[in-house]
């Protein structure tokens, strides 16, 4: 299947920074990208649908200037934490839509928030 | 709203055992159902899809019916190897613009015992 990448695989910042993660679609191009966060034994929760060339789509409760989304180009989407606290502290995850019916996945990124 | 309800795990077997991950299922309209894998230390892999009612999805010898009539995608596969343990995630998608939403369960972590 596609490759999809996340950089970094894990960061630790500390309380009022902010936090860039990329999303990559490294085989293909996608057009949409979609952004995930997952809590310990949870489901995966969506937070935003990333359009390339136009606004993001957040999904209701989610701040979209808390969580600022970029989609550039067809294989690079960007989720930045902005001024991060420790209940931001997470597994995020990124996907990229090959197909309608088909989203390749990243391998996530574990934030932590001190 | 639309939500979706996985069998609890963690479930362990002894190779060669029968499996079954029960997956139920809310959604207005007519969603596509997924079977997401996910091996330890790697990203979601899509494992298997339906996207019309009795379809049966299959792949690596695991199989799912789409059942409309009990909003059902139980999972199975007739003789589990070790190599199967991981968590697999239940997803229904329902269709948004030119992109699939999918909704999340909580995951079902099966163990597979020599």
């Amino acid at each position: 299947g596609a490759v999809v990448s996340q950089h970094p695989s894990w960061v630790i910042c500390k309380s009022g920074t902010s936090v860039k993660i990329e999303c990559r679609s490294l085989d293909f191009q996608a057009t949409t990208m979609f952004w995930y966060r997952q809590f310990p034994k949870q489901s995966l929760m969506l937070m935003a649908t990333s359009n390339e060339g136009s606004k993001a789509t957040y999904e209701q409760g989610v701040e979209k200037d808390k969580f600022l989304i970029n989609h550039a180009s067809l294989t690079l989407s960007t989720l930045t934490v902005t001024s991060a606290h420790p209940e931001d502290s997470s597994f995020y995850i990124c996907s990229a839509q090959f197909a309608i019916d088909e989203q390749f996945f990243g391998p996530g990124t574990r934030l932590t928030v001190l | 709203g639309d939500s979706v309800t996985q069998m609890e795990g963690p479930v362990t077997l002894s190779e060669e055992a029968f499996l079954t991950i029960n997956c139920t299922y809310t959604a207005t309209g007519y969603p596509s159902l997924f079977w997401y894998v996910q091996y330890p230390g790697e990203g979601l892999q899509l494992l298997l899809k339906a996207t019309k009612a009795d379809d049966k999805g299959s792949n690596k010898g695991f199989e799912a019916t789409y059942r409309k009539e009990t909003t059902s995608f139980h999972l199975e596969k007739g003789s589990v190897q070790v190599s199967d343990s991981a968590v697999y995630f239940c997803a229904p998608g329902a269709r948004a613009g030119n992109n699939r939403k999918l909704i999340w369960g909580l995951g079902t972590s099966l163990a597979v015992n020599p």
